[in-house]
């Protein structure tokens, strides 16, 4: 069966710090990839999608960027966070054509 | 704004009774999911209705769409407790991204 591995669960970073979030997927081959941002109580902002390896769409410019080395490994990251970078980060895959999305945990990502 | 709109952005009601919730968007879609999020966590794909489908029954979940209208809505019949829950729709529109909805907080209570 499938599943999707997201971490950390929680982290603390100081302002100007870097970042890096890893989402592994496993037992599907060439799932569609999703990084999502969730302020605290509200919606799901789409910051970046690929469908396939290297190929990286962007929803949102700031300071935060994507990269998928691997087929079932996207990873999110930053050079320098910014106080407004915290917030719930998921992943997510999904196959196929706009069909349902499995989600990751999440990584309750807060910058001080 | 592609985000979709939901309301009421929060609910409490007694166990035993109706939930209903609203979607509107503002685009043409391929299809419209419900996913439902417990505090802290992922979200969890609840059902999907396609553009060419007005009605869709899950259990005790009922979903309606009306594309001429743009909007959506979700009812989760005999409530209980454990619904409690903050419910979000998505669509897809002619591409491979979801956008989602700004959420209903329910809270069924005991």
């Amino acid at each position: 069966s499938q599943t999707i591995h997201q971490w950390p669960a929680t982290l603390v970073q100081p302002v100007g710090s870097p970042l890096s979030l890893e989402c592994t997927v496993e037992g599907t081959s060439n799932p569609n990839l999703y990084w999502y941002r969730q302020a605290a109580g509200r919606g799901l902002q789409l910051l970046f999608y690929s469908v396939g390896i290297g190929q990286i769409s962007s929803e949102v410019p700031q300071n935060l960027s994507a990269s998928r080395p691997q087929d079932r490994q996207f990873i999110l990251s930053s050079k320098k966070l910014l106080l407004s970078d915290s917030g719930f980060y998921l992943c997510a895959w999904s196959v196929g054509r706009v069909e349902k999305l499995f989600f990751g945990s999440g990584t309750q990502l807060s910058v001080l | 704004s592609q985000q979709g709109e939901e309301d009421p952005q929060a609910l409490s009601i007694q166990e035993g009774e109706n939930a209903t919730m609203n979607c509107s968007y503002k685009t043409s879609i391929n299809n419209l999911q419900w996913y439902r999020q417990n505090s802290g966590r992922g979200l969890v794909h609840l059902i999907l209705i396609r553009s060419n489908e007005r009605e869709k029954h899950s259990g005790r979940l009922r979903v309606t769409l009306d594309t001429s209208k743009k909007s959506s809505s979700l009812l989760i019949t005999a409530s209980r407790a454990a619904d409690t829950a903050s419910y979000f729709c998505a669509f897809t529109s002619g591409t491979y991204k979801y956008i989602f909805g700004t959420g209903t907080r329910l809270k069924v209570l005991a």
